[in-house]
């Protein structure tokens, strides 16, 4: 079955800097990767994805990457926010309606005011 | 678009007692129902997968029978915790996938419920 690894789990950075979260994939069945946030008592909120068609995706402070080869994929913040202090979990799947999501284990980011 | 909401949004019970939690997608319908527990800083865990009008499919090491999903609906999941005790206490959280289009790949999440088993 799949395995989603996830690092770092914890991450601290001043407001304005950007933070980076990596995972990494066994499946190379996987083709769809999407990342969710979790604030404290709520449910996860997608906040990007990418698909293996392609290798970067950008939503304004929010950009992932994808490298299919390697089988990892990141997300990117830029400018961060004390706002976006969150948990931040990534995820894949085989992209079929219905099929499975191998979450990884979370981050959890502050940003600094 | 794609709203999926849960209720109630936080319970407390008496150990031995039935808990009912259910998951519904608002505005659009809903081909699979995923249910997760979540224990404090940790990642979601997949108990079950259910599909509208057949049985549930569960993950290893999860009693069909103490947590019973029914999914009567192309809108409606319920997960019903049978004689609860207080180390089923968690987060229980419901996601649903789309029947089609171009968001079907995703999984739309519920807000959580918070059980704790006294």
């Amino acid at each position: 079955g799949e395995n989603v690894e996830q690092h770092p789990s914890t991450l601290s950075v001043q407001e304005g800097d950007s933070a980076v979260i990596k995972c990494t994939y066994s499946d190379s069945a996987s083709n769809y990767f999407p990342w969710y946030k979790q604030e404290l008592g709520k449910g996860p909120q997608l906040i990007i994805d990418i698909r293996s068609n392609v290798g970067e995706k950008k939503d304004q402070r929010i950009a992932v990457t994808l490298n299919k080869t390697a089988k990892h994929f990141s997300l990117h913040i830029t400018e961060t926010q004390p706002e976006d202090s969150a948990v931040y979990f990534c995820a894949a799947s085989r992209g079929n309606t219905g099929n499975q999501f191998y979450f990884g284990t979370g981050t959890s980011l502050t940003v600094i005011p | 678009g794609a709203v999926v909401s849960q209720h109630p949004s936080w319970v407390i019970c008496k150990s031995g007692t039935s808990v009912k939690i259910e998951c519904r997608s608002l505005d659009f319908q809903a081909t699979t129902m995923f249910w997760y527990r979540q224990f404090p800083k940790q990642s979601l865990m997949l108990m079950a997968t259910s599909n509208e009008g057949s049985k549930a499919t569960y993950e290893q090491g999860v009693e069909k029978d103490k947590f019973l999903i029914n999914h009567a609906s192309l809108t409606l999941s319920t997960l019903t915790v049978t004689s609860a005790h207080p180390e089923d206490s968690s987060f229980y959280i419901c996601s649903a996938t789309i029947i089609a289009g171009e968001r079907e790949n995703e999984q739309f999440f519920g807000p959580g419920t918070r059980l704790t088993v006294l």
